[in-house]
């Protein structure tokens, strides 16, 4: 079975901390996600990354940064977090070619106070 | 700019009750259309369509695709509580690596 592990399912921060969120697969895949999940916008892509080292936006990646510098991990760094980033934050992961589906962490909820 | 667009948004049935989910999509060079189960955790993966016209079945639920009006239903028989869920409608499209747009999810409540 394909594991992605988020390092926390809850985390409460303070505005202007620096927020790192990490996200782990065992299945070595190449591509990997994450995405923020509000009521009423369903799932919104921040960043992705498809290969080590490499990475692009999504569609909405203001005020967040990722690295990925292992294979099998990718973070999302929030610079200074603020109360408009308080959220949930899934991960996902999916191998390379056409026709595969991700596969979703637990989630992290994000809370900036 | 890629849209997905689900219908209801929220739903309430009883126990027993046929249940029909939209989606609706805008999404350039098409490459398929996914649905995931989403309950208090990680979304789980039910379908993914490429093709027109051909019915994905899995237990009491099935899901079917139009290409030509761009649309896919997920469709519940005979639901149960254990189905309540939000249900997320996702597109594969342009030219990124497995890049989803996701609708915004169908809330569904099945009670008792």
């Amino acid at each position: 079975d394909v594991k992605v592990t988020q390092s926390s399912r809850y985390l409460v921060k303070r505005t202007g901390e620096k927020v790192f969120l990490e996200c782990v697969q065992d299945m070595d895949h190449e591509n990997m996600f994450w995405y923020r999940q509000d009521p009423g916008l369903g799932l919104r892509l921040i960043y992705f990354s498809y290969d080590v080292k490499m990475k692009e936006k999504g569609d909405i990646p203001e005020g967040y940064s990722v690295s990925r510098e292992k294979k099998e991990r990718f973070s999302l760094i929030l610079e200074s977090a603020s109360t408009n980033q308080t959220s949930m934050y899934l991960c996902a992961s999916r191998p390379g070619g056409v026709g595969n589906e991700q596969f979703f962490g637990p989630g992290t909820r994000l809370t900036v106070l | 700019e890629d849209k997905v667009v689900q219908s209801p948004l929220s739903l309430v049935v009883h126990e027993g009750d046929t249940v029909t989910l939209n989606c609706s999509y805008e999404v350039t060079n098409f490459r398929s259309l996914l649905w995931y189960k989403q309950e208090k955790k990680a979304p789980t993966f039910l379908f993914m369509l490429t093709s027109s016209g051909i019915e994905k079945k899995s237990g009491r639920l099935s899901s079917i695709l139009d290409k030509k009006e761009l649309f896919s239903i997920l469709n519940i028989t005979a639901t149960q509580t254990g189905d309540s869920a939000v249900y997320l409608c996702a597109v594969a499209g342009g030219t990124s690596y497995g890049k989803l747009t996701f609708g915004q999810g169908t809330i569904l409540t099945v009670h008792p």
